[in-house]
């Protein structure tokens, strides 16, 4: 069992819409938790942490459920440039740093 | 602000060649990490360093070795590449607070 899992997608999006996805982790101590986005062929980058009261970064709204281990985000008014890879990332309380990588979510926004 | 400098982009190696990967970083960072990503697998932890002297092992070292001579710098190595070893390979910097990434290294072995 992977120990960051989430669905691949791709979730086609007419632009404008809204867009939701989770990832589920299976660590329980995990301690911190962020979205990347990976563009084609690009390197990934950090979009946003993750709170335990969730929080939101403009169109960008991402929730944590301890309880039911997984964390979300959000994508409201959705644009064509939101066109990417999403990564779920979690960091393991022992783990020295080394953050744990989902394999992504793909989404694409359509005109 | 350079931030992570990954050197070469792109490299096709015969079967058994050897090659070293350059990872710069001007940030001041004491971890650093090697990645691979495949399709469909995401981002799997070659080696990382959490200083400079020391390396250590990750999800998938065989194959690959690593060095931390200067804080700045972690390279990676094949020995003797291997078809398997074909992959896109991220190096990062920081800490569980968020990484930068280079741009990454296209490496195709025939």
């Amino acid at each position: 069992r992977k120990e960051v899992e989430q669905d691949p997608g791709p979730f086609n999006v007419p632009e404008g819409a809204t867009v939701a996805f989770n990832c589920t982790y299976s660590n329980s101590a995990s301690q911190s938790f962020f979205w990347y986005r990976q563009d084609c062929r690009k390197e990934p980058k950090l979009l946003m942490s993750v709170y335990s009261s969730g929080n939101e970064d403009g169109r960008f709204t991402a929730q944590l459920n301890r309880a039911s281990q997984y964390i979300s985000l959000l994508i409201r008014d959705s644009k064509l440039s939101d066109s990417a890879t999403y990564l779920c990332v979690v960091l393991p309380s022992d783990s020295w740093g080394k953050l744990q990588f989902g394999a992504g979510t793909q989404v694409v926004v359509t005109p | 602000n350079a931030g992570v400098t990954q050197t070469p982009k792109f490299r096709v190696l015969k079967t058994g060649q050897s090659m070293t990967l350059l990872c710069a970083q001007d940030m001041n960072h004491e971890y650093m990490y090697w990645y691979r990503q495949d399709p469909g697998m995401g981002l799997r932890l070659i080696h990382y360093s959490v200083g400079e002297g020391t390396t250590a092992k990750g999800e998938v070292p065989d194959g690959y070795n690593v060095s931390r001579l200067k804080k700045q710098n972690f390279l990676l190595g094949l020995e003797s590449a291997a078809p398997s070893q074909t992959s896109v390979y991220f190096c990062a910097s920081g800490r569980g607070y968020g990484y930068t990434f280079g741009s990454g290294t296209r490496l195709t072995v025939v």
